[in-house]
């Protein structure tokens, strides 16, 4: 496709359960990002890759948020034992050019975590 | 990255142009200004971005301020489908977004 894609559009997850999101970066985008986005609130920015590696993860809330891009392409963030203040709409976007390089982020429409 | 600060809502009447202001005072010599906006249920949509001219696409245009401290957003004949939540965001070449509050605007038949 054209866009950014995540999956799954909506997660349930029952508290302690970990979870996975996935992120397809527009096509040759060299820079992934991740947010997090609150009820309400704008997003925060969680984590930085530039092709397969991960440059800046000074977002990430707490250890048991996890991300990787093996091979500089699709992204996955991992959540390890879910808490109920992890319900957010995890937002992926890509850009094409690396840091240094003023480029816009392309946003997908993202992924409605809901703990219980 | 710059702080933005923009009202927190607004309205505008269909067909009409809408005018988003938005303050960056501490903004330096190379922070760009974008534009973003989210539509209930969606990612953030890019609209356009400027350093210190105007600028001007087919969606919106920038105006800027010769001192860079603040710039607006004009939609020149807003529809319903303009309703969004609209952000004004200074950014550091290609560092990542810092977010705001944004402003809420409604767009009235």
């Amino acid at each position: 496709g054209a866009g950014v894609s995540q999956s799954p559009r909506y997660k349930v997850a029952k508290r302690g359960q970990d979870v996975a999101l996935r992120c397809d970066p527009i096509s040759g985008h060299v820079s992934l990002f991740w947010y997090q986005q609150a009820l309400g609130q704008g997003p925060e920015f969680l984590t930085y890759f530039q092709n397969e590696a991960q440059l800046d993860k000074s977002g990430l809330p707490s250890d048991r948020f996890f991300a990787e891009r093996p091979e500089g392409s699709v992204s996955t963030l991992k959540i390890q034992r879910t808490q109920q203040e992890d319900s957010a709409v995890y937002l992926c976007a890509s850009s094409s050019g690396p840091r240094g390089v003023n480029s816009p982020l392309h946003f997908g429409n993202g992924t409605r975590l809901t703990v219980t | 990255d710059a702080k933005t600060t923009q009202p927190p809502s607004m309205d505008c009447a269909e067909g009409r142009a809408a005018n988003l202001p938005c303050n960056h005072s501490t903004i330096s010599g190379n922070e760009y200004v974008y534009w973003y906006r989210q539509i209930h249920s969606q990612g953030p949509q890019y609209i356009i971005h400027g350093l210190k001219n105007n600028e001007t696409n087919e969606m919106a245009s920038l105006i800027i301020t010769e001192d860079r401290k603040s710039s607006t957003l004009i939609l020149p004949h807003a529809t319903l489908r303009d309703t969004a939540v609209y952000y004004c965001i200074v950014r550091l070449n290609n560092n990542d977004m810092r977010f705001g509050a944004g402003t809420r605007l409604t767009v009235k038949p």
